[in-house]
């Protein structure tokens, strides 16, 4: 299993230009994730997905948008890139929480190599 | 703000040396996690602690949830060179779909 990979993993854009970064994961997961990962301020949630066809704002949605048409594949779109949204970007996901003990893996997230993203 | 508040922010020590990372908040978590993360990966999950007061211990790594769910502590003995990273604390409230991550340890141990 490859887990979750991401493409591309770098990329420099100039402002106002339009890009789509893929996340796909083999694990059959339910729950997939987009972060931004910034100098001390650890990652942030962009946007997320609970299945197939639907996703959700997580803290600083403005300036993305996201799709899940397909359950192993979540798409981060930037439709006018700013300066500001340089950044490391990190997809995950989770399957769902299964058994009423929690055990080790109890909401444990699964995360891609990320994708190193400079716009100038 | 952030939610989640770790400290130090960056910790530099000697092989063989103890150290602990705090991550604080006044939010109540119903779960808590630490995350290691090497340059050039995604983090990766090191423990999960659920119950209050829990202290949970992976090899030299000991890891402890506050008594009201509000904290946790990450504390190594006998650093090693491998443990050199980012440490990533992060909360889940209620259903769990979404984490709040904190800002991060990084912490470099010298041979």
């Amino acid at each position: 299993n490859a887990g979750v990979t991401q493409t591309p993993k770098f990329r420099v854009l100039k402002t106002g230009q339009s890009m789509t970064l893929l996340c796909a994961q083999d694990m059959n997961h339910e729950y997939m994730y987009w972060y931004r990962q910034d100098p001390g301020m650890g990652l942030r949630l962009i946007h997320y997905s609970v299945g197939e066809g639907t996703t959700a704002k997580g803290e600083v949605p403005d300036g993305y948008n996201v799709s899940r048409l397909k359950k192993q594949n979540f798409l981060l779109g930037l439709e006018s890139a700013a300066p500001s949204q340089t950044s490391v970007y990190f997809c995950a996901s989770r399957d769902l929480t299964s058994g009423r003990v929690p055990t080790r893996s109890y909401n444990e997230q699964f995360f891609g190599p990320g994708t190193r993203l400079t716009v100038l | 703000t952030q939610l989640l508040e770790q400290s130090p922010q960056f910790l530099s020590i000697q092989e063989g040396e103890n150290l602990t990372v705090y991550c604080n908040s006044s939010s109540v978590f119903s779960s808590l996690q630490w995350y290691r993360q090497e340059p050039g990966e995604g983090p990766v999950l090191l423990v999960t602690v659920v119950t209050g007061g829990e202290v949970k211990k992976l090899k030299r790594l000991t890891f402890q949830f506050g008594d009201a769910r509000k904290d946790s502590s990450l504390h190594i003995t006998a650093a090693q060179p491998g443990d050199t990273g980012l440490y990533l604390c992060a909360g889940a409230q209620n259903a769990g779909n979404m984490l709040t991550f904190g800002g991060g340890t990084r912490l470099m141990v010298k041979p």
